[in-house]
C-alpha cells in the first residue's frame, strides 16, 4: 500500500552540528516528496521539495535527497539552531494524484536542539 | 505570499452537537482543499478531498454522514464534525492547492483545536 514512514521518532542534536532527518516511502510511482516542519499547536511549514527526477536540491541550510532505488529520503539541516526544534514530516504525493494537493505524511521526527 | 486561514483557532463542544470548521483561502482561488486530523504525536491523516462546486471524496475510514465538508466557493471549505464526541477531539488541518499556478504549489492553515466534552 501507500505509506510514507520515518526511521526515528526522535532525533537530539548539539546547537550548530548538522542534522539529517531521514524518510522511506514504499510507493516506487510517488513522484514528489515534501519536508513539513511543524511547530507545537501550528500547522505544517513548507521547508523544501523534490520530484523523482532528481535526487538533490538545496534550499537555505537544508539539503533533501532522494534516492529512489532504494525509496528513501533525507532532509540534512546545516548548522543546526534552536529555532529549528520541531516535527519534521515528509510528505508524498500518491500514486495517480500528481498535481492536486493530496498528500500521504510519514510519522514524523521530532528534532531537539540542545543548546 | 498566499495565506490559507482557518477558523476558529480552537473550540469546545459538548458532545452530541455539531461543530462547524472553516477553511479559507485570503488571496487565491482554490479548486481543492483538504482536510487532515491529527491526534497529539501523531501525524497528519487525510481525511478528505474538499471540491468546490461538487461532492467531497472521503478516504477509507472516514465517515461521510460524521463529518460533512461544504466547499461552495472557491475560497472557502467548511468540516462539520456532526455528533461529536470525545474521541473526535483532534486537530484539524486544512490544505489549498492554488488553481491558477501549475504544478503543486499547497497551503496549510495554521489548524483548529477541537475539544469534545
Amino acid at each position: 500500500g501507500e505509506s510514507v514512514g520515518l526511521h526515528l521518532p526522535t532525533l537530539s542534536v548539539q546547537e550548530g552540528d548538522n542534522s539529517i532527518i531521514n524518510c522511506a516511502y514504499s510507493n516506487s510511482a510517488s513522484d514528489y516528496f515534501i519536508w513539513y516542519k511543524q511547530e507545537s499547536g501550528k500547522g505544517p511549514q513548507f521547508i523544501i521539495d523534490i520530484r523523482s527526477n532528481m535526487d538533490k536540491r538545496q534550499g537555505q541550510r537544508v539539503t533533501v535527497l532522494l534516492n529512489k532505488t532504494v525509496k528513501h529520503l533525507s532532509l540534512q539541516i546545516a548548522a543546526t539552531q534552536p529555532g529549528d526544534s520541531a516535527v519534521y514530516f515528509c510528505a508524498e504525493t500518491p500514486h495517480g494524484s500528481s498535481n492536486t494537493g493530496k498528500l500521504i505524511f510519514g510519522q514524523g521526527t521530532t528534532l531537539q536542539v540542545k543548546p | 505570499g498566499a495565506v490559507v486561514s482557518q477558523h476558529p483557532s480552537w473550540v469546545i463542544c459538548k458532545s452530541g452537537t455539531s461543530v462547524k470548521i472553516e477553511c479559507r483561502s485570503l488571496d487565491f482561488q482554490a479548486t481543492t482543499m483538504f482536510w487532515y486530523r491529527q491526534f497529539p504525536k501523531q501525524s497528519l491523516m487525510l481525511m478528505a478531498t474538499s471540491n468546490e462546486g461538487s461532492k467531497a471524496t472521503y478516504e477509507q475510514g472516514v465517515e461521510k454522514d460524521k463529518f460533512l465538508i461544504n466547499h461552495a466557493s472557491l475560497t472557502l471549505s467548511t468540516l462539520t464534525v456532526t455528533s461529536a464526541h470525545p474521541e473526535d477531539s483532534s486537530f484539524y488541518i486544512c490544505s489549498a492547492r492554488e488553481s491558477q499556478k501549475p504544478g503543486n504549489t499547497i497551503y496549510f492553515g495554521e489548524g483548529s483545536w477541537l475539544t469534545v466534552v
